[in-house]
């Protein structure tokens, strides 16, 4: 699977648009882009996922670039509540079932 | 569901003994893995299980570390002895067949003294 590029820690305002940047300059066209979140002693929690086209969900918002070797995962309005760890992972679908290989992620903390 | 159900939540063993942690899949997910998290070396994959088979075990850090899943409801990891330095949070995950989200269990803290 190809490596992942994130930066060790960021802050957001409470309220304001969390944007977590990730880069995945060798990604290869059958590889996707996950976003998890681990809070504080609890297991990780599946954000979003997307292939080429931009994602939404209730949570958040996946923007990939035209040459999907970087990624940005929007979090639109944060909360006290999603400070957390935000892992950015790429992996291959296979028939055989798949792994999530976990890098360092984003410490984000959203301060009042 | 009750989601991905691990067992013990806690544990505390002297070094020498055998450990065994406990996973329950959420029902009818078809993937299974096991992952161990550090501080020094953060989450690792250990090994992951499809269909009831153990696909991949590249990442079981030696032969004191064994994982077996008996059917589609159970999973166990047993580390037999343990050492001090096994000490970590173990998370079982669960998902259904293939790019689909992966639901992880609460842990177990594991500490060997």
């Amino acid at each position: 699977d190809a490596k992942t590029t994130q930066p060790p820690s960021m802050d957001c305002a409470e309220g304001r648009a969390a944007n977590l940047p990730c880069n995945h300059s060798t990604i290869s066209g059958n590889e996707y882009v996950y976003w998890y979140r681990q809070i504080h002693s609890q297991g990780p929690q599946y954000i979003i996922h997307g292939l080429k086209n931009n994602e939404t969900n209730e949570m958040a918002s996946l923007i990939i670039t035209e040459d999907r070797k970087s990624s940005t995962l929007i979090l639109p309005h944060a909360t006290l509540r999603d400070t957390a760890v935000y892992y950015c992972i790429v992996r291959v679908g296979s028939n055989s079932g798949y792994a999530l290989n976990f890098g360092k992620g984003t410490s984000l903390l959203v301060t009042p | 569901d009750a989601g991905v159900i691990q067992s013990p939540r806690h544990e505390v063993t002297e070094m020498g003994q055998e450990v065994t942690l406990r996973c329950k899949p959420i029902s009818g997910h078809n993937s299974l893995f096991w992952y161990r998290q550090t501080m020094m070396r953060g989450l690792e994959l250990l090994i992951y299980f499809n269909n009831n088979v153990p696909i991949d075990d590249s990442g079981m850090p030696e032969d004191r570390f064994s994982a077996k899943m008996p059917n589609a409801s159970f999973s166990t990891l047993k580390i037999q002895p343990s050492e001090p330095r096994d000490s970590a949070v173990y998370f079982c995950a669960s998902s259904l067949g293939t790019n689909t989200e992966a639901f992880f269990g609460q842990g177990t803290r594991l500490t060997v003294v």
